[in-house]
């Protein structure tokens, strides 16, 4: 089967920038998206990486290293809007995605 | 553009009773659509795929008897949860692609519908 692991819970600074970081156990996958969720809400498309590397769009930037079987997400220039949750997910063939536990992000003044 | 919506937002119920859940895209048609359950302070467990016109996709675990799914249209999938007891109680939250003009890796997810069961 497939398992994701990311950090429970971080805390940062406004205007700070943090990585949330994701390890994977898979057998085959397409690519690895970011989700964003507030509580109660929706989860929201952030980012994704079919291919090792970094790639940015705006304040966030996601990578990839399939080789180590890890990738993260980078916020930059925190604000307190930042604070949410955050979910790695593996897309595999048929456009599945396989969430990760999750990571709280909590953005302090 | 690419919005889903579900109705009902919140729905409470008494147990042994069966509580029906749509989701629609608004601007887009979605030949498949994705069921997910989420607990308080948990991650998103796909329970099944909704693939429009023949029968859904159940992920391991999941009772296909009690989730029953219906993909009747190209913008309408609905859950319905078959005697409901107090641990269905959850967030339920469908996706949706749009195969046209969304990006293949791109997922549109509904707002949810929270369902407790009494």
């Amino acid at each position: 089967g497939q398992s994701l692991e990311q950090p429970s819970e971080v805390t940062a600074v406004e205007g700070a920038i943090v990585q949330i970081n994701c390890t994977y156990q898979t057998s085959g996958f397409y690519g690895l998206s970011w989700y964003q969720q507030h509580d109660g809400g929706a989860p929201t498309f952030l980012s994704y990486n079919g291919l090792d590397g970094l790639e940015e769009t705006g304040r966030f930037s996601s990578f990839l290293s399939r080789s180590d079987s890890y990738g993260y997400l980078l916020l930059q220039e925190l604000q307190m809007k930042d604070s949410a949750s955050y979910f790695c997910a593996l897309m595999d063939s048929s456009y599945k995605l396989i969430f990760g536990s999750g990571t709280r992000l909590l953005v302090r003044p | 553009g690419a919005v889903v919506s579900q109705h009902p937002s919140r729905v409470i119920c008494k147990s042994g009773t069966s509580v029906k859940i749509e989701c629609r895209s608004l601007d887009f048609q979605a030949t498949t659509m994705f069921w997910y359950r989420q607990f308080p302070k948990q991650s998103l467990m796909l329970m099944a795929t909704s693939n429009e016109g023949s029968k859904a996709t159940y992920e391991q675990g999941v009772e296909k008897d009690k989730f029953l799914i219906n993909h009747a249209s190209l913008t309408l999938s609905t859950l319905t949860v078959t005697s409901a007891h107090p641990e269905d109680s959850s967030f339920y939250i469908c996706s949706a692609r749009d195969p046209i003009k969304g990006e293949h890796y791109e997922q549109y997810f509904g707002p949810g519908t929270r369902l407790t069961v009494t």
